[in-house]
């Protein structure tokens, strides 16, 4: 596709539930971004791979949270048992260099806004 | 660990004025600055990235320049039109030197523009 997609674009789940976000990059692109964005705030680091490889996960909050990128392209962030403070909008980005590249502009999607009950 | 801050948290000025976003972080060591653009409801859109290497940017309205000594960086638009109405954020992209090595972007909690008509 032309940009980064993420699906559902909303989600509401009950405390305790499992969820299941997807992200699907550019095409092409090598790296891959997950972050956490909530209300008022600007967006923070959770997770990054470049092709298939979890290189970078120290951003999770906890280990509730699982990135996988199985085949290096789609992605999808599992959240275990949602409480309610991981109510949040989570944003995927894609950029087509791996790590250290120069100009490794990143791509982001619409964002998924998960909100636990 | 990095932080970064963006002055105002926000904005409001008529259409036709110049006007001067500020960003500061506190590790100088980068590789890159990216200025974005959110509109309600939205995800990311990259409006200029800057090498650390590099002094400016310019894409039509739009001027950032980086001071990285000082770290510093400021989003100059020119001619302000209603249609800039947005949260204006900057991320900082850590050095591939300063260990970690992931491209995870660091961002600061936006400047809410509003440029009324």
């Amino acid at each position: 596709g032309a940009g980064v997609s993420q699906s559902p674009r909303y989600k509401v789940a009950k405390r305790g539930q499992d969820v299941a976000l997807r992200c699907d990059p550019i095409s092409g692109h090598v790296s891959l971004f997950w972050y956490q964005q909530a209300l008022g705030q600007g967006p923070e680091f959770l997770t990054y791979f470049q092709n298939e490889a979890q290189l970078d996960k120290s951003g999770l909050p906890s280990d509730r949270f699982f990135a996988e990128r199985p085949e290096g392209s789609v992605s999808t962030l599992k959240i275990q048992r949602t409480q309610q403070e991981d109510s949040a909008v989570y944003l995927c980005a894609s950029s087509r260099r791996g790590s250290g590249g120069p100009n490794n502009e990143q791509f982001f999607g619409p964002g998924t806004r998960l909100t636990v009950l | 660990k990095q932080e970064v801050t963006q002055i105002p948290a926000a904005l409001s000025v008529p259409e036709g004025e110049n006007l001067v976003l500020n960003c500061s972080f506190t590790d100088s060591a980068i590789y890159n600055l990216q200025w974005f653009r959110q509109d309600p409801g939205k995800g990311l859109t990259s409006l200029l990235l800057i090498q650390s290497s590099q002094r400016e940017q310019t894409s039509g309205r739009l001027n950032a320049s980086l001071d990285k000594s000082s770290g510093r960086s400021t989003l100059y638009i020119a001619a302000s039109q209603p249609g800039d109405s947005a949260t204006y954020l900057c991320a900082v992209r850590r050095s591939m030197y300063s260990g970690g090595g992931a491209d995870g972007l660091t961002f600061g909690k936006g400047t809410h523009l509003i440029i009324q008509p």
